[in-house]
């Protein structure tokens, strides 16, 4: 089975302290991504990355950053957690597939973040 | 920019009812479309995908969702709903970015609410 790790289930930070959100897949996928998920709202795509050291700024890029030095680990940076940040994180990976066709994203269990 | 729009953020059924959750995309090349579901406090799971083989496609625990041009609709159904059918579900649509790799949009999800 295909299996996307997020290192934390339940995070409580504290507004401006720096944040890092770590997803490992273990399927040798390319792409890996990272999305905000609220209410009313669904998943909004944050960063996504297609290969090692490569990024690319989804939806709603601003306040995070993200780090991908190796192929099975996508991380997440909050550079100076604000209130409005607060919200479930998922990571994803997906594979590039056979001729470049796309296959589907599979989830991380998701990480809930309270910044107070 | 492709995207995606699920009719109903809340939708009740009673168990056995047949199960309809509405999605329409806006697409200007052939998309690949998806259906996720997730269950509380968990990631996403793929219920099923249509990548242009079938027009109806079956997924797991007896959903089917049914690719439609003319009308840009790629809605999910199942015949008969079970109490364990109680999620969140998404409809998803990708996007093959110039640069290399896929992005995934996402409808804002549809809750489903099953009565005993």
């Amino acid at each position: 089975d295909v299996k996307v790790t997020q290192s934390s289930r339940y995070l409580v930070k504290r507004t401006g302290e720096k944040v890092f959100l770590e997803c490992v897949q273990d399927m040798d996928h390319e792409n890996m991504f990272w999305y905000r998920q609220d209410p009313g709202l669904g998943l909004r795509l944050i960063y996504f990355s297609y290969d090692v050291k490569m990024k690319e700024k989804g939806d709603i890029p601003e306040g995070y950053s993200v780090s991908r030095e190796k192929k099975e680990r996508f991380s997440l940076i909050l550079e100076s957690a604000s209130t409005n940040q607060t919200s479930m994180y998922l990571c994803a990976s997906s594979s590039e597939g056979q001729v470049g066709w796309y296959t589907e994203a599979f989830f991380g269990q998701g990480t809930r973040l309270t910044v107070v | 920019a492709q995207s995606v729009t699920q009719l109903g953020s809340h939708v009740s059924v009673s168990e056995g009812a047949l199960v309809l959750l509405r999605c329409n995309y806006s697409s200007s090349v052939p998309p690949y479309l998806f259906w996720y579901v997730q269950y509380p406090n968990q990631g996403l799971q793929l219920l099923l995908k249509y990548t242009s083989a079938a027009t109806l496609v079956k997924g797991i625990n007896g959903f089917e969702a049914e690719f439609k041009k003319s009308e840009t609709s790629f809605h999910l159904t199942k015949p008969s709903a079970h109490m364990s059918d109680a999620a969140e579900y998404f409809c998803a649509v990708s996007d093959r970015k110039g640069t290399g790799g896929f992005k995934t949009i996402f409808g804002a999800g549809t809750r489903l609410f099953v009565k005993a």
